[in-house]
């Protein structure tokens, strides 16, 4: 039973726009999540996380949200270029009893177009 | 360079021959880590290290076999690989906790 859940597979935005990913998760004792972006033939390359104590964290382009009540986080690209286009990869860390289990979705492919 | 590496990048072999895929790590991370991605699942762990002699179940650990010897190293071990293991197989790294995992090339396993 997946854990994690990127229920869009893929995701057009034009250059300078906005892009928004979004993850749910089904677990309330996850503690922190993150963002990986994968390009193709690679492997996945860490972006940003956040510590479940906190509702945002930014760095440059890239902020991510936490919303606990909803078990939802948002991956947001402002503005998005070109070299975003990747798939990224929602995961959370599982609770301290699991150890330190990691949890990914499916991800969401993102193409942006000049 | 600081790098996860494994080995080999691609493999095809038979049903029932054991394997190992190599991952070794420069950066002196404390946790270490197998993944295999497969379409419509996304990722998912199979097994995972804290540190040295310390290995733990991911969320699918059947057929795999891990261990750690070394700080550097965590071999995945297939003793008898089966076709539903076929699929792209990431290891990864990290200081202490799991956070930012620095991860391989992957290597792609298919067993006929």
């Amino acid at each position: 039973d997946q854990q994690v859940k990127q229920n869009s597979p893929s995701l057009s935005v034009q250059e300078g726009r906005i892009s928004i990913l979004n993850c749910d998760y089904t677990n309330s004792m996850f503690d922190y999540f993150l963002w990986y972006k994968k390009y193709p033939a690679e492997g996945p390359t860490f972006l940003i996380s956040i510590s479940s104590i906190k509702d945002k964290n930014e760095d440059g382009r890239f902020t991510v949200f936490l919303n606990k009540s909803a078990k939802h986080l948002s991956l947001h690209i402002v503005p998005s270029q070109p070299g975003d286009s990747a798939v990224y990869f929602c995961a959370a860390r599982g609770p301290s009893y699991t150890g330190n289990q990691f949890y990914f979705g499916t991800g969401t492919s993102l193409t942006v177009i000049p | 360079e600081a790098q996860v590496t494994q080995n080999p990048r691609y493999l095809i072999t038979v049903t029932g021959k054991k394997l190992t895929v190599t991952c070794s790590q420069n950066m002196n991370h404390e946790y270490m880590s197998w993944y295999r991605q497969d379409p419509g699942l996304g990722l998912r762990q199979i097994y995972y290290s804290m540190n040295v002699e310390v290995t733990d179940k991911g969320d699918v650990p059947e057929g795999y076999k891990v261990s750690r010897k070394e700080k550097r190293n965590f071999p995945l071990i297939l003793e008898s690989p089966s076709p539903n293991q076929t699929s792209l197989y990431f290891c990864a790294s990290s200081h202490f906790q799991g956070f930012e995992q620095f991860f391989g090339p992957g290597t792609r396993l298919t067993v006929l």
